[in-house]
Parts: structure tokens; sequence; C-alpha cells
């Protein structure tokens, strides 16, 4: 059983490109947490989504940022127009219903 | 909702003393509790966790938690601790009603040698 995919693992982008950042969930999950670290800072809650639906955003940005977990395929973390303040590592995380989340390796964005 | 603070960012110390990194947690609801330690370029992996039952609950290398209602705590604690114990450790909580994670900003345990 293969762990939580994330690709790609290092992404630049210049700024006012866009990022997506892609995840796919340990088999059999159906819960999906996005979670960003910036340097020397812990880790700060994004979006929670399940199939299709997103649970709580409370913690994304009110622009420019957007996720999805569709029916069919990964979970995608959208960033349009990206700003250097977006660098940052973004782990995605997958659970079963109610149960420990499982991490993936990390996206790791720069913006030049 | 819940949060959780960790109030030491870095804790150094030397190889073969014990340690405690400390959590403390806020919620209206009853907690899960959960430590991860992430290793440098690493994504975070699971230390341990309580859910319910016994307050002490360990790890498979050595540390322990314990969960301490009355003070809304969850330190975590090594009486001998390696140097590959280096690495950066996350307290996080959810309610037990829900799913979300939320995590503590982090402390960096560094050993000594």
């Amino acid at each position: 059983n293969a762990g939580v995919m994330q690709n790609p693992r290092h992404l630049v982008r210049r700024r006012g490109q866009e990022a997506r950042l892609r995840c796919s969930p340990m088999k059999g999950h159906s819960h999906v947490y996005w979670y960003r670290q910036l340097p020397e800072e812990g880790l700060k809650f994004m979006v929670y989504l399940q199939k299709e639906n997103i649970i709580d955003e409370s913690g994304m940005p009110k622009e420019r940022f957007s996720a999805e977990f569709p029916k069919e395929g990964p979970s995608i973390l959208r960033i349009q127009q990206v700003v250097r303040g977006d660098s940052a590592a973004y782990f995605c995380a997958s659970s079963e219903e109610r149960t420990e989340a499982f991490f993936g390796q990390g996206t790791r964005l720069t913006v030049v | 909702a819940q949060s959780v603070t960790q109030l030491d960012s870095q804790v150094p110390v030397f190889e073969e003393a014990p340690v405690e990194l400390r959590c403390n947690y806020s919620s209206s609801v009853s907690v899960y509790l959960f430590w991860y330690v992430q290793y440098p370029n690493q994504g975070l992996q699971l230390l341990l966790k309580y859910l319910s039952g016994s307050t002490l609950v360990e790890s498979i290398n050595g540390f322990e938690a314990e969960f301490n209602k009355s003070q809304t705590s969850f330190h975590l604690r090594k009486p001998s601790v390696h140097i590959s114990d280096t690495a950066e450790y996350f307290c996080a909580v959810s309610g037990t009603g829900a799913n979300n994670l939320f995590f503590g900003t982090g402390t960096r345990l560094t050993v000594i040698p």
C-alpha cells in the first residue's frame, strides 16, 4: 500500500505564474488535508476535503488559492499568480474516517 | 475549535540526557492528541497518539507522552536521547467528533554529542 504521494517534490515558478500541487491519498482514504509550512514556522492548516467536497477551508487565503478533490484522481492545490511569499513547503495528508493522518513528503514551492 | 501551544521553539540537549517537549491544547470538546516528528527535508511521521484509554502512550523508539486533562497537556518525554532524535516535533489535536488536525508551531530538538 503506497503512502501519500505528492508531486512534484520541487516546483519553481516565476512570479505571476500558476502552481499546481498534486496529492494522491493512501488507498482507501477519503479525507485529504493541505498544510503550508513556511521557513522556520510550523504547519498551518489550509483546507480539509472529502471526495468532491470542501469541509473546512478556514486556513485558505481568500484570493488566488483553491483546492479540489475530485471523485477520480488526485487532490489539487492550485495557486494562481504566485508571489514570493507563496514560497513554502506544502504538505498533504490523508486519513480514513476519524483515524490518524498520514503525510506525504511535501512539495517545495519556490517563487523566483 | 481546537488549538495547540508549543512554548519551546528550540530545545538543545546533550546525548543520553532526558528531554521533555511541552504541549498544551485548548478545546471545548473531547480531543485526540498526536505527536509527529519531521526529519530534515521530509514529511511528518506519526510518533504516538492518544485516542482513549490509558493516559500514558509510548512509541517504539522510547518516547512517551501523558495526557493530562486537568492541565490540558500532552508533554512528550524521553529518558535518554540519541543523536538520531534530532528533528522537529509537532504536537497536534483534533476534536473527537471531527477529522481536522491542528498543529502547534513545532519544537526543534537538537541532540548534542
